[in-house]
C-alpha cells in the first residue's frame, strides 16, 4: 500500500521568509514523489518531482523539495516566500509497484505582505 | 505542447438527473487518463483512471461510471445524480514514458447538485 501525510492543515509565513510545507510517505517499493499547487478554482499544477537522484529537487516558481529515505519525508522549500505563493498544495506518492498516485490531504499556505 | 479541457466549467443539476463530463487532451497520443473528485475541503479522491481505450479502472464503487471511446477523450457520467455527488471534478493524464510519472490536470468542473 502507499500512503502520504501532510500533517500541517495550514502554513503561515512572512512575506520574504523561508517557507517550508511538511510532507512524509510510506511506501513497499520505491518512492516516486510530487508537489502540486492549487489556486481556487483551478485544477493542480505540478512543481516538481522525486524519481531518482539527486535528494534536493528544483522546480517551478523557485521550489525546492528535499527527498529524505530514512525519515521517509518530502519537504517543499522555498528561500523567500512570496504573497502569490499563497494557494494549497499537495504533496502525493507512487510507490514503484503502483499504477497511481495517492495524493495528501492538502496544505494551505498563507503567506502574509 | 499538450493542453487538456474540461467542460463544462460549472454544472448546477438537480437530485436524480443524469451527468456528463468531457474531457479531451490534446498534443500527445495513448495518454493515460484520470477522473478525480475533490469534495468540499480539500482532499483528491481518485474515481477512475483508463489506460487505453474502452480500457476502465473503478477506485470507487458508486453510482458513476466512465468511459473512453477515443484515444484522448475522457467521458464521466452518472444516470441519477446524488446530494453527495456535488464536488470539483478533476480530469487530469499522464504519459506512458519511462520517467514520466506526473500528472498534468485540467481546468475542472464544479458540479453543484440540488
Amino acid at each position: 500500500a502507499q500512503s502520504v501525510a501532510q500533517p500541517e492543515d495550514q502554513v503561515n509565513v512572512a512575506e520574504g521568509n523561508p517557507l517550508t510545507v511538511k510532507c512524509t510517505y510510506s511506501v513497499s517499493g520505491n518512492p516516486y514523489l510530487f508537489w502540486y499547487v492549487q489556486y481556487p478554482n483551478r485544477g493542480l499544477q505540478f512543481l516538481l518531482k522525486y524519481i531518482t537522484g539527486d535528494n534536493l529537487v528544483k522546480g517551478s516558481y523557485g521550489f525546492e523539495a528535499e527527498f529524505n529515505k530514512s525519515q521517509t519525508s518530502f519537504h517543499l522549500k522555498k528561500p523567500s516566500a512570496l504573497v502569490s505563493d499563497s494557494a494549497l498544495y499537495f504533496c502525493a506518492v507512487r510507490d514503484s509497484g503502483y499504477s497511481t498516485l495517492t495524493f495528501g490531504k492538502g496544505t494551505m499556505l498563507l503567506v502574509s505582505p | 505542447s499538450q493542453t487538456i479541457h474540461q467542460w463544462p466549467a460549472t454544472l448546477v443539476q438537480p437530485v436524480g438527473s443524469p451527468l456528463s463530463l468531457e474531457c479531451t487532451v490534446e498534443g500527445t497520443s495513448n495518454p493515460n487518463l484520470y477522473w478525480y473528485r475533490q469534495a468540499a475541503g480539500r482532499g483528491l479522491q481518485l474515481l477512475f483512471y483508463s489506460v487505453g481505450i474502452g480500457q476502465i479502472s473503478s477506485e470507487v464503487p458508486q453510482n458513476l461510471s466512465a468511459s473512453r471511446p477515443q484515444d484522448r477523450q475522457f467521458i464521466l457520467s452518472s444516470k441519477k445524480l446524488l446530494l453527495s455527488d456535488s464536488g470539483f471534478y478533476l480530469c487530469a493524464w499522464s504519459d506512458r514514458g519511462f520517467l514520466s510519472y506526473e500528472q498534468y490536470f485540467g481546468p475542472g468542473t464544479r458540479l453543484t447538485v440540488t
